[in-house]
């Protein structure tokens, strides 16, 4: 039973790359959620999917693409990246929503040049 | 907006003696969860303990509580006997009941613990 799994730990883009995060949980959660960290800051919700086939945006999603791809995986996409971006990124799950505890995977940091 | 303060930037304790993190937040909502986290170097966050708002008893696992005051909309969090693994940085968390699913963090306190 690994938890949340992240792919991959750590990357470097240059300004206007694209790439994707990818996030699986063993679980059975239904519901993922993609939050990135700021130095010196709390985490900030990105998108989340409620369930298998729904994805919603959360605080700050510009910029950034989501797949819910099965009940397992739930992947990020950058398109176009931007040193804005760099960041480090989690990736979390939970049972469902509604007040579940979230857990988290160990983190993708990515750096955009 | 909900928002969540922890006004303790850094804070130190020497090794088995206790702490108190402190953490408040500011709602409107009558039902909600609060969280404290823990994110070690390795950057994992980590689950320590969660408070409903409705239950007055407060939380406990292990060697760390919580002091949860829902009057004046404060969380924090005491550990005993401080270990040198419990050295990370600590964010409180808030969530509400209904169907907002995000959770908003506190900007952290950077736990350091002396030997």
């Amino acid at each position: 039973n690994a938890g949340v799994t992240q792919t991959p730990k750590f990357q470097v883009l240059k300004t206007g790359q694209s790439m994707t995060l990818q996030c699986a949980q063993d679980m059975n959660h239904n519901s993922m959620y993609w939050y990135r960290q700021d130095p010196g800051m709390g985490l900030r919700l990105i998108y989340y999917s409620a369930s298998e086939g729904t994805t919603d945006k959360g605080e700050v999603p510009n910029g950034y693409n989501v797949s819910r791809l099965n009940k397992r995986e739930f992947s990020l996409r950058l398109e176009s990246a931007a040193p804005s971006q760099t960041s480090v990124y989690f990736c979390a799950s939970s049972e469902m929503m509604g007040g579940e505890t979230q857990y988290f995977g160990p983190g993708t940091r990515l750096l955009v040049l | 907006a909900q928002t969540v303060t922890q006004s303790q930037p850094e804070m130190s304790v020497q090794e088995a003696e206790t702490v108190t993190l402190s953490c408040t937040y500011d709602t409107s909502e009558s039902d909600y969860y609060l969280f404290w986290y823990k994110q070690p170097p390795s950057r994992q966050m980590i689950l320590v303990i969660r408070q409903e708002a409705y239950k007055q008893q407060n939380a406990t696992e292990n060697r760390f509580s919580v002091n949860f005051q829902k009057a004046a909309k404060s969380f924090s969090l005491k550990i005993s006997d401080s270990q040198l693994g419990d050295a990370a940085m600590y964010f409180c968390a808030y969530r509400s009941w209904g169907s907002s699913y995000k959770l908003i963090f506190g900007s952290g306190t950077r736990l350091l613990v002396r030997p």
